[in-house]
């Protein structure tokens, strides 16, 4: 089956600095790359996700690259603000079974 | 988006009994899943739910712990069966609006056993 690999486990930056969070998957029918962002106490939010036949993509400060050949998917978050501090969990799946895995998540703290 | 509905929204529960969580969703869909989140892990599909055909269950998870039903296209049911302390977690239903939204989670359910 699918596993996916995620660091760091915690990450702390400055405020207006930039986040990067990295995944790594194994299973090559994989096609749908979500990213969840949650709050304590909270249920999972879909804060952006790629489908294989791209490279890239990006919604505002988010963004996120695909490597299908490297198997490697990152998450790219630009001017940091301390709402953006969060637990967040990468997911590779949707091939003919449809269900995800989940990466073990990244704590990150937004220093003001 | 789905707008999906999950209850109970938490529950604490004495060893030995069980509890049903329901999951509705306010559109049709093929697949749903059911996962767990312990405290301060990631999440783990329990089982995919299928209209219509048995759950599938991943590795770890058995029938007899955690029924499901599956009666239409717009609920399902989670049940965990005699629980013990260690089922105490989050337990969350999702559902994938293919090319919409994505997988949207419900609100979870915290179960606590004592």
């Amino acid at each position: 089956g699918e596993n996916v690999e995620q660091h760091p486990s915690t990450l702390s930056v400055q405020e207006g600095d930039s986040a990067v969070i990295k995944c790594t998957y194994s299973d090559s029918a994989s096609n749908y790359f979500p990213w969840y962002k949650q709050e304590l106490g909270k249920r999972p939010q879909l804060i952006i996700d790629i489908r294989s036949n791209v490279g890239e993509k990006k919604d505002q400060r988010i963004a996120v690259t695909l490597n299908k050949t490297a198997k490697h998917f990152s998450l790219h978050i630009t001017e940091t603000q301390p709402e953006d501090s969060a637990v967040y969990f990468c997911a590779a799946g949707g091939g003919s079974n449809y269900k995800l895995t989940f990466g073990k998540g990244t704590l990150l703290t937004v220093n003001p | 988006s789905a707008v999906i509905s999950q209850k109970p929204s938490r529950d604490i529960c004495q060893r030995g009994t069980s509890l049903t969580i329901q999951c509705q969703v306010d559109s049709q869909v093929t697949m749903m899943f059911w996962y767990r989140q312990q405290p301060g892990q990631s999440l783990t599909l329990i089982a995919t739910a299928n209209q219509g055909s048995e759950a599938t269950y991943e590795s770890g998870f058995v029938i007899d712990k955690f029924p499901i039903s599956r009666p239409n296209l717009t609920f399902s049911t989670l049940t965990v069966s005699n629980m013990s302390p260690e089922d105490s977690s989050i337990y969350l239903c999702s559902v994938d609006i293919q090319g919409l939204d994505g997988y949207t989670f419900g609100s979870g359910t915290r179960l606590t056993v004592v």
